[in-house]
């Protein structure tokens, strides 16, 4: 089945600190990924996206990505986290459809 | 930057009642999309919309559910008889195809 995980529903980091979300997808073929975030009550930004080429790629805020064919992968990064990051971030993926597939999500904490 | 603009941000109803999600699409985007998100969980697909007819639909959207275009900019969601199980934010979605997803700040729909 098609589907798209996110390990970890909860992760904390210092201000300033590096951030890795991960997320994992199942799909036969190269799907076209995506990271959105979150903040409460909002709805869902575009940090970036994946459809073919340089498998690094580079969003808003700071925000990468790197695609892993061999891992199914595609992790979320910042270098150095902002107490603003603090949010709910979705990686979501479409593969021969249209519609957009959705993590469970990860909680982000950034302690002061 | 384009938009997709939703109305109303926050909508009571009783249990039983119809309501209508109204949705503005970006102007020149073909595909049309609503989303679900029950508080705390992830982001549910509900329905794709392509030429004047759905290209796809979940399992979640039954019979209670319609979705119309009834001119060339608006594209609304309507729930028949509302059950306390549908209190979700209902999120709007346009694409232009290949990807470029555009969300709009979601419906907060209360049944009480």
């Amino acid at each position: 089945a098609q589907s798209v995980t996110q390990p970890d529903i909860h992760i904390t980091v210092s201000e300033g600190a590096s951030l890795e979300l991960r997320c994992n997808y199942s799909y036969g073929a190269t799907p076209y990924l995506f990271w959105y975030v979150q903040s409460p009550g909002q709805g869902l930004q575009l940090l970036l996206k994946y459809f073919s080429g340089d498998t690094l790629v580079q969003g808003i805020k700071g925000f990468e990505a790197e695609f892993k064919r061999s891992q199914s992968s595609f992790n979320l990064r910042k270098p150095s986290v902002h107490w603003s990051d603090a949010a709910e971030y979705f990686c979501a993926f479409t593969g021969g459809g249209n519609k957009l597939t959705f993590g469970t999500g990860t909680q982000l904490k950034v302690e002061l | 930057e384009p938009e997709v603009t939703q109305t109303p941000s926050h909508q009571v109803t009783q249990m039983g009642q119809e309501v209508i999600l109204r949705c503005v699409p970006i102007s020149n985007h073909l595909y049309f999309y609503w989303y679900r998100q029950i508080l705390g969980q992830k982001v549910e697909f509900l329905v794709s919309f392509y030429n004047n007819e759905i290209s796809e639909k979940s399992e979640i959207f039954d019979d209670q559910f319609s979705v119309e275009r009834p001119d060339g900019s608006n594209f609304t969601l309507k729930i028949r008889s509302t059950k306390l199980e549908d209190s979700a934010m209902y999120f709007c979605a346009s694409s232009g195809g290949q990807g470029g997803y555009t969300f709009g700040s979601g419906t907060r729909l209360t049944v009480v």
